[in-house]
């Protein structure tokens, strides 16, 4: 059974359009977060969310927004994409405590926008 | 800001040699984490070491932190092509995790 899963895997659209990123941990964890990922492989915090607290990184568009329907889910919506979108999106969650817990991550979104 | 930082960037070694990564970081953490990423997939946690304490083990990974220097190393023993990853350090400051840019090994059969 797949612990954190993204849909969809690969993402190619238009400069402009809105899109979202689904993802879904069955690990029972309080928090859940979103990375992107440059092609050079930098790893970078967008998000941390529980069901308490949106921690958000302050080098982050507002194109940008995570939407979380229940504990399980962290949705991310991005609109009016532009090129400098392009990267890995990754998912992932941990127990409460930040930090203290292991992250598990899912096998990432590549978003590509032409 | 990126916290940690890896080096190497690459390493290339034969199988059933030793690896070793480093990783140093520029502010004060509560712990620190390794993680590996095979190609095309997501990260998967590897050991945690707290502040406090200065070497771990885990199987064929030992793990050590000197806080004075801000810095860590990754040891991977008698390696096997199957370690062929990328491997990065995490670090939590405040809330927030930080991650390096990685070091990319290959173990060559």
């Amino acid at each position: 059974d797949t612990a954190v899963s993204q849909t969809p895997k690969y993402l190619v659209t238009q400069m402009g359009n809105d899109k979202s990123i689904k993802c879904e941990q069955n690990l029972g964890h309080d928090t859940m977060y979103w990375y992107k990922q440059d092609s050079k492989k930098f790893l970078k915090i967008m998000f941390s969310y529980n069901n308490k607290e949106l921690i958000i990184n302050e080098t982050v568009p507002n194109r940008f927004s995570p939407k979380s329907p229940d504990k399980a889910h962290l949705n991310l919506h991005i609109n009016s994409l532009e090129l400098g979108d392009s990267a890995v999106y990754f998912c992932a969650s941990s127990q409460a405590g930040t930090g203290v817990q292991p992250q598990h991550f899912g096998d990432g979104t590549r978003l590509s926008i032409l | 800001s990126q916290q940690g930082e890896e080096d190497p960037q690459a390493l290339s070694i034969q199988e059933g040699e030793n690896a070793t990564m480093n990783c140093s970081y520029k502010t004060s953490i509560n712990n620190l984490q390794w993680y590996r990423q095979n190609s095309g997939r997501g990260l998967v946690h590897l050991i945690l070491i707290r502040s406090n304490e200065r070497e771990k083990h885990s199987g064929r990974l030992r793990v050590t932190l000197d806080t004075s220097k801000k810095s860590s190393s990754l040891l991977i023993t008698a390696s096997r092509a199957a370690d062929t990853a990328s491997y990065f350090c995490a670090t939590l400051r405040g809330n927030q995790f930080y991650f390096g840019t990685g070091t990319s090994l290959t173990v060559i059969p």
